[in-house]
């Protein structure tokens, strides 16, 4: 079955370090990539896309996520933290054909000290 | 800025009751989906609906049923609530993949049986 894999559950840093959040997917034929964050009492939002072309993909607020293909993953980075940052993040996976359902991870809890 | 909603946010309920959960959307987005979400675990696909009249069941078996009679607007219903249906439900919507596109969610409703 098809699965998206989040290696950490939570993250603490402080503020000015630097974050890479780990993301992995099963699924053998072509996919759209996504990072939604859920910060604290907010809906889920989408951060960052990957559909194709450049594998080095940058989002919202300083965020940036490389699909490397032949890992099968996409990781998200963030050079310098903020507390603001502090959220839950989530990769999702849409396999091609699949009539766009999202298969998401676990997610990450980002705890950023000030 | 995401035109979707959810009613109510929070809600706490006895067992054996019939509810309702209600999500909008003001986008005119053809498809939309109920995920439901436990702490620290994935979110998973319940419902989904490619637009009116179209109902599928997701990854994840559930006792709810959906309904989709207008465009805007895919409730979802629990016959009988037991304390196992306790979770997070959360609704999204999307374009039709004319060209790959995110999905948008609402905030959530928060479903407590006892």
């Amino acid at each position: 079955a098809q699965s998206v894999s989040q290696h950490n559950h939570h993250v603490i840093l402080s503020e000015a370090a630097s974050l890479e959040l780990g993301c992995n997917y099963s699924y053998g034929g072509t996919v759209n990539l996504f990072w939604y964050v859920q910060y604290p009492g907010q809906h889920l939002q989408l951060l960052l896309k990957y559909f194709s072309g450049d594998p080095l993909v940058k989002g919202i607020k300083g965020f940036e996520a490389e699909f490397i293909k032949s890992k099968f993953s996409f990781n998200l980075r963030k050079p310098s933290v903020q507390w603001s940052d502090t959220a839950e993040y989530f990769c999702a996976v849409n396999p091609r054909g699949s009539q766009g359902n999202l298969i998401f991870g676990k997610g990450t809890k980002l705890s950023v000290k000030p | 800025e995401a035109d979707i909603y959810q009613t109510p946010r929070y809600l706490v309920i006895g067992t054996g009751k019939k509810i309702t959960l209600e999500c909008s959307q003001t986008m005119g987005h053809d498809k939309m989906y109920w995920y439901q979400q436990d702490p620290g675990m994935e979110l998973h696909l319940i419902h989904y609906s490619y637009g009116v009249n179209s109902t599928e069941k997701g990854d994840l078996s559930s006792e709810s049923t959906v309904s989709r009679i207008r465009t805007e607007h895919f409730p979802l219903t629990l016959e009988s609530a037991r304390p196992s249906h306790t979770s997070q439900y959360l609704c999204a919507s999307k374009h039709r993949n004319l060209g790959a596109t995110e999905a948008f969610f609402g905030q959530g409703t928060r479903l407590t049986v006892v």
